[in-house]
């Protein structure tokens, strides 16, 4: 079955760090695969997404992500954090195969972001 | 602009009191989706629409049930809620041949 793995649940990070979160999928076709972040007491939305073409895609706000496909890996990462990018942030995957409209989401990781 | 809009955003219901949360959407999206998000936990899918094509999930307990009248709307009905059922209501819309999803700003259930 697919499934997609969050590695860290609660990250913290002091202003100005930089940001790494993992997130790993099992399928072994072809993927889109996307980074949805909710921001407190706000909906989910799109931070980026990964369809084809250049494996490194930009997001909003100065995120990025880069699809490696030899390690099912879609990254997500940022150079220098802010205290407002506090949130959860949720990977996720959709097998692109046939008509599947469905996506497989990560636990998510919380990201605590002190000033 | 508020393009996929869920009413109410605070819904307070009793123990086995029937209860409807209804999504709208602006985009003409073909495909709906209800989910249920609980604190610190990801969205679980609850069913879906392609059209009017409803597709539930295997694990969705009975006493969901969803309609969909039109394109733009939507409705989840919890026939009998009970106090395992308090969580965050998404819906999310997405256009034909493409899986992004856009998400409203969701529908917080309490259940006393």
């Amino acid at each position: 079955a697919q499934s997609v793995s969050q590695h860290n649940h609660h990250v913290i990070l002091s202003e100005a760090a930089s940001l790494e979160l993992g997130c790993n999928y099992s399928y072994g076709g072809t993927v889109n695969l996307f980074w949805y972040v909710q921001y407190p007491g706000q909906h989910l939305q799109l931070l980026l997404k990964y369809f084809s073409g250049d494996p490194l895609v930009k997001g909003i706000k100065g995120f990025e992500a880069e699809f490696i496909k030899s390690k099912f890996s879609f990254n997500l990462r940022k150079p220098s954090v802010q205290w407002s990018d506090t949130a959860e942030y949720f990977c996720a995957v959709n097998a692109r195969a046939g008509n599947n409209r469905k996506l497989i989401w990560g636990l998510g990781t919380s990201l605590a972001v002190n000033p | 602009d508020a393009m996929v809009i869920q009413n109410p955003r605070y819904q307070v219901t009793q123990f086995g009191k029937p209860v409807t949360l209804s999504c709208s959407q602006t985009l003409n999206h073909n495909v709906m989706y209800w989910y249920q998000q609980k604190s610190s936990q990801a969205p679980k899918l609850l069913f879906h629409y392609y059209d009017k094509d409803f597709n539930n999930e295997a694990d969705t307990p009975d006493n969901f049930q969803s309609r969909r009248p039109n394109t733009s709307f939507c409705f989840l009905d919890i026939r009998s809620p009970g106090l395992g059922d308090a969580a965050m209501y998404l819906c999310a819309t997405s256009p034909p041949g493409k899986n992004i999803q856009y998400f409203g700003a969701g529908t917080r259930l309490s259940v006393l």
